[in-house]
């Protein structure tokens, strides 16, 4: 059993359109780490959220930390092809134990 | 310096050898890590070091070795590998828990592993 689900799994939009992934857990993080790997290339990190309920914004991505500190999403607004790749949430613990999501596979068709 | 640098980017490699991959930062950070990642997957812990110290192994097959020199340093050594073992191998470093929760890990780009 995964310890962190993320949905969806793939996602393919158009240049332009908003989009939501979700990260989702029955455990509570000390922190939830978002990333974005390109092919052929290591996972990069774009940001972390520590507080419940923090929302943090990066550009064109927001990020929300949940109230229990056991879920995130990333929203990105006005999507372009530079997003694509694969978006990785991951949990981080005590001992650094850090988890990762299933991951979100985004492909923005211009 | 903010990389994490891996070296060799590719491998390729018999089920008979031997062979060592290497991972080098000038962060200053105290911890570090082996992450193997297969085809479409997410990257799955292999093991932690906390400085210089093995904290965390999990359960990884002992034809994988690491080794941490010093504190910019970390090896992981193969042998006699499978061809299931073929994967890329991540290293990352960070700061150590728990500030490492603010800061993130800063992974390198890999070495692609194919096992013949």
């Amino acid at each position: 059993t995964q310890l962190l689900e993320q949905s969806p799994q793939f996602l393919s939009i158009q240049e332009g359109e908003n989009l939501t992934v979700y990260c989702n857990s029955s455990s509570v993080f000390s922190s939830l780490q978002w990333y974005r790997q390109e092919p052929g290339e290591g996972p990069v990190l774009l940001v972390t959220v520590v507080t419940g309920g923090e929302v943090k914004k990066l550009k064109r991505l927001t990020f929300q930390f949940g109230d229990a500190r056991k879920d995130s999403s990333l929203h990105i607004t006005a999507a372009q092809p530079g997003d694509t790749g694969l978006y990785l949430c991951a949990g981080a613990r005590a001992g650094n134990m850090l988890t990762f999501g299933g991951g979100t596979r985004l492909m923005v068709k211009p | 310096d903010t990389e994490v640098t891996q070296t060799p980017k590719h491998l390729v490699m018999g089920m008979t050898n031997k062979k060592s991959l290497k991972c080098e930062q000038h962060m200053g950070h105290r911890a570090m890590y082996w992450y193997k990642q297969k085809a479409k997957k997410p990257p799955e812990l292999m093991f932690v070091y906390s400085y210089e110290k093995l904290s965390i192994n999990e359960s990884v097959p002992s034809r994988f070795s690491p080794e941490c020199p010093n504190s910019s340093l970390l090896n992981l050594h193969l042998h006699a590998l499978q061809p299931e073992d073929s994967a890329l191998y991540l290293c990352a470093s960070s700061q150590d828990w728990p500030e490492d929760r603010f800061y993130g890990y800063t992974f390198g780009s890999g070495t692609r592993l194919t096992v013949v």
